[in-house]
């Protein structure tokens, strides 16, 4: 089956605890994405890969690291994470940056 | 201008009605039209891809495009309680060389039994 996986899918940690989530697609997609979304501020893309050790920033990259060593895998590393970075988490793929885009479950992080 | 606009809501109709979701773009040159609906703290799903001006019909759905009014739409006849969601507009937009799929902020959708 075709897809997007992110682990974990609910998260609750401390402040500056470091913490990455998993993102992995089955898909063979060159383009993987990561987005937060909050309540009434949409979803806001936080960094994006055009391909294996290819990245760049997207909208709102403070506080975070990415890495792209393999193709299907992406993670989201947050090296001190701060109460500000509570929200809903989603990775993303396709073939191409402009492409319809397939996303991963979710992941629901709280930072006390 | 905003990239991808779409009202947020919510749009409450009732059961069997007809719901109508609008979406404005600023991009002149997207060639591809994408809805998806997202469930409450679900991910978002695709529903819907339109390629060239007019309709497509897929069960329930029809999605309008009008690229001389940068205007896409989203119908849902026969509107179903199921229905209720946020509804996300996405359309490729030019940005440093290469199109980026871009998201309006997406209108709730609220259908009463």
């Amino acid at each position: 089956e075709a897809q997007v996986t992110q682990n974990p899918r609910y998260l609750i940690t401390v402040t500056g605890k470091k913490l990455t989530v998993t993102c992995s697609q089955n898909m063979n997609h060159e383009y993987m994405s990561w987005y937060r979304q909050d309540p009434g501020l949409g979803l806001r893309q936080i960094y994006y890969s055009m391909n294996v050790e290819v990245t760049d920033k997207g909208d709102v990259p403070e506080g975070y690291k990415v890495s792209r060593k393999e193709k299907r895998n992406f993670p989201l590393i947050l090296e001190s994470p701060s109460p500000n970075q509570t929200s809903l988490y989603f990775c993303a793929s396709s073939l191409s940056p402009g492409a319809e885009q397939y996303f991963g479950p979710g992941t629901r992080l709280t930072v006390t | 201008q905003k990239e991808v606009e779409q009202n947020s809501g919510p749009l409450s109709v009732p059961e069997g009605a007809i719901a109508s979701l609008n979406c404005t773009y600023s991009d002149r040159g997207s060639q591809s039209f994408f809805w998806y609906r997202q469930y409450s703290g679900k991910s978002p799903e695709l529903i819907m891809s339109i390629y060239s001006n007019g309709d497509k019909e897929d069960g329930r759905f029809t999605a309008q495009l009008n690229k001389a009014s940068q205007y896409v739409s989203l119908l849902i006849r026969d509107s179903q309680p199921s229905d209720s969601a946020t509804y996300l507009c996405a359309v490729p937009v030019l940005n440093s060389g290469y199109s980026t799929l871009t998201f309006g902020k997406g209108t709730m959708l609220l259908v009463s039994p």
